[in-house]
């Protein structure tokens, strides 16, 4: 069974820094893209950033551009989102996602975690 | 403002049928096929309802359908059942500097 379980949100002064993880199980961690989508309160869905299974493709909204970072670490079937810089604005619930196509660096989420809350609040 | 535009909500009967649409340009829906739909209840992760335009995930019923035509994609929901009544969205890859991924704002379905 695929699970992806995220952990690390919390409360946290606006400029200030958190990290995300994202820890998978249930299938061969590097065959897959993994992206963060967020959901601030009462809104949409939002993509925030992906990276393909080898690293090699690295995307970021215009939105954290400069702010965030994602990487993985393969050996640890994990995922992570370093943010740094935050913002009232970040305020959200952060959710890996796993792409449908082994291969693909994007494409449809067939997997989600059930989502780490961030509050970014002085 | 979201990238692709749905309509902010749809209504419909038991046993009718509804279609949400989600319009991009060439640079996302209408360049590629990678239009995908979610469906989410209150408090619930996203759920991956089709992709790739038309293709349903192992267990979504075949009472959802995917389409797309120029620019603007479609979902359909056939039969409408009282469980369908949810937020869904439409998402899709785009070619336009970034996102890599963008998503519609969403369209929620009221079951009547």
């Amino acid at each position: 069974e695929v699970q992806l379980v995220e952990s690390g949100g919390g409360l946290v002064q606006p400029g200030r820094s958190l990290r995300l993880s994202c820890a998978a199980s249930g299938f061969t961690f590097d065959d897959y893209a993994m992206h963060w989508v967020r959901q601030a309160p009462g809104k949409g869905l939002e993509w925030v950033s992906g990276i393909s299974w080898n690293s090699g493709s690295i995307g970021y909204a215009d939105s954290v551009k400069g702010r965030f970072t994602i990487s993985r670490d393969n050996a640890k079937n994990s995922l992570y989102l370093q943010m740094n810089s935050l913002r009232a604005e970040d305020t959200a619930l952060y959710y890996c996602a796993k792409v449908v196509k082994l291969g693909d660096a994007y494409g449809a989420f067939d997997y989600w975690g059930q989502g780490t809350l961030v509050t970014v609040s002085s | 403002q979201s990238a692709l535009t749905q309509p902010a909500s749809v209504s419909g009967s038991p046993g009718q049928s509804i279609t949400i649409s989600c319009t991009g340009t060439s640079s996302d829906v209408g360049g590629y096929n990678y239009v995908s739909w979610y469906q989410q209840h209150p408090g619930k992760a996203p759920k991956l309802m089709i992709y790739e335009v038309s293709n349903r995930p192992s267990g979504v019923p075949d009472r959802f359908s995917g389409s797309k035509s120029g620019n603007t994609a479609s979902l359909t929901i056939s039969g409408l059942q009282a469980e369908d009544e949810a937020d869904y969205y439409c998402s899709s890859y785009t070619s336009s500097s970034t996102p890599y991924v963008v998503f519609g704002g969403g369209t929620k379905l009221t079951v009547l």
